[in-house]
């Protein structure tokens, strides 16, 4: 059973322009949703993450909105550029889990074209 | 620190033939993690360790694949016999109180 769905599978975007990446999560026991990022030949690095008390989160070009009633969260890429290209992948911790178990999306491969 | 360090980075082996991928985690990290990945499928949890124990193994496809923790800074992952379908990148990953998880490089594997 997939609980995060990831949408877009891909994506291509000028320099300069805004990513928008979306996830859905089907149940409420996840108190941790980070988003990593993995570039060609690597493992996975987080990038931004967010705890369900806020609904915003900001770290320079990269913004992180959650919408809790809706059960989604969004990664939005500002001013995007080559370098961004990578795949994104969101994920999320179950509540009080020890261990930190991710559960991943199926990812997004970003194109930035120059 | 060196990260997760995972070995061998590549490892292409005949179908039937044992492999033994390792990991060294972080220091001090307390949680272990084996994912693979596939185009078909994504990241996909295969175990997780937590204090040396495994806790959660449901995501381990068959009786083939097994994985230890003998202590904290070593882990392996064993596919005994391998198959073609084995074919994936395996992660090894860490991570401690604060819910980030470190990755590793990955090992690559091909079964042929």
């Amino acid at each position: 059973q997939q609980q995060v769905k990831q949408s877009p599978q891909s994506l291509i975007v000028q320099k300069g322009g805004i990513s928008i990446i979306n996830c859905a999560y089907e149940n409420t026991a996840f108190d941790y949703f980070p988003w990593y990022q993995q570039f060609p030949g690597k493992g996975p690095a987080l990038l931004i993450a967010i705890r369900p008390d806020v609904s915003e989160k900001k770290e320079g070009r990269f913004t992180i909105s959650f919408n809790k009633s809706a059960k989604q969260f969004s990664l939005h890429i500002m001013d995007s550029q080559p370098g961004d290209s990578a795949t994104y992948f969101c994920a999320v911790v179950p509540t009080g889990n020890a261990g930190n178990m991710l559960t991943f999306g199926r990812g997004t491969r970003l194109m930035v074209k120059p | 620190d060196a990260g997760v360090i995972q070995s061998p980075r590549h490892e292409v082996t005949e179908m039937g033939q044992e492999v033994t991928l390792r990991c060294k985690p972080i220091s001090g990290h307390n949680s272990l993690f084996w994912y693979r990945q596939t185009m078909m499928r994504g990241l996909e949890l295969l175990i997780y360790f937590n204090n040396n124990v495994p806790i959660d193994d449901s995501g381990m496809p068959e009786d083939r694949f097994s994985a230890k923790m003998p202590n904290a800074s070593f882990s392996t992952l064993k596919i005994q016999p391998s198959e073609p379908r084995d074919s994936a990148v395996y992660f090894c990953a860490s991570s401690f109180i604060s819910r980030e998880a470190f990755f590793g490089q990955g090992t690559r594997l091909t079964v042929v």
